[in-house]
């Protein structure tokens, strides 16, 4: 157990809608990092976020938007839904902005039907 | 631009085999970390290795161990008596000390076969 929390572990919904997908990193780590991960892909790093503040941005579509909460709970948000967002959704968190470790969730994955 | 290499797709050995996997990476920081992860077909991301850029010494846990040539730029991880358990896809990752981004590699495939 990597300490960290994503919810929903699975999600299926349709082309156009919104989903949101959240992540408690481990207690104490102030930096949680989104990575998309599409069949069989690699892990394509989306943005990441310190002790609330945005502070690196990837390849984030403009239809995706996160934030991080005072609590440093992390939402990643997906608006209108293709097929080719269909993806696995890790959420990863370290203890600083820019050393460490990276503890992994265990994934959201999200089907676009 | 910060970019990490695996040019090996997939690799198969036999059990109780040695098996080396290469990444090699371009970064314009001296400080910086590298990471193998694995990833078994649970999806899980597991650390298998890490190692400081700063340490002339390369890193081992247990069976696994790195070559890391820092002029080279090169990080490769060694998993010596290979395991079924061993079989997963491997990521390698550069994590700079300067940049904010993390970039892993584009992931190899090890099979372990009995």
């Amino acid at each position: 157990d990597s300490g960290v929390t994503q919810t929903p572990k699975h999600l299926i919904t349709a082309t156009g809608q919104r989903v949101t997908l959240r992540c408690s990193p481990r207690s104490g780590d102030l930096s949680v990092y989104w990575y998309q991960q599409s069949l069989d892909q690699g892990l394509q790093f989306l943005i990441q976020y310190y002790n609330g503040e945005e502070r690196a941005k990837g390849n984030i579509l403009e239809r995706f938007s996160a934030q991080q909460f005072p609590d440093l709970h992390s939402e990643l948000n997906l608006s209108s839904l293709e097929l080719g967002d269909s993806a696995l959704y890790f959420c990863a968190s370290s203890e600083g902005s820019n050393t460490g470790e990276l503890f992994f969730g265990e994934g959201s994955r999200l089907t676009v039907l | 631009a910060q970019t990490v290499t695996q040019s090996q797709p997939e690799m198969s050995v036999q059990e109780a085999e040695t098996v080396t996997l290469s990444c090699t990476y371009d970064t314009s920081e001296n400080n910086y970390y590298l990471f193998w992860y694995k990833q078994p077909p649970s999806r899980q991301m597991i650390l298998v290795i890490r190692q400081e850029a700063y340490k002339q010494q390369n890193a081992t846990e247990n069976r696994f161990s790195v070559n890391f040539q820092k002029a080279a730029k090169s990080f490769s991880l060694k998993i010596s008596d290979s395991q079924l358990g061993d079989t997963a896809m491997y990521f390698c990752l550069i994590h700079e000390q300067g940049a904010q981004k993390l970039v892993f590699g584009q992931g190899t495939r090890l099979t372990i076969n009995p």
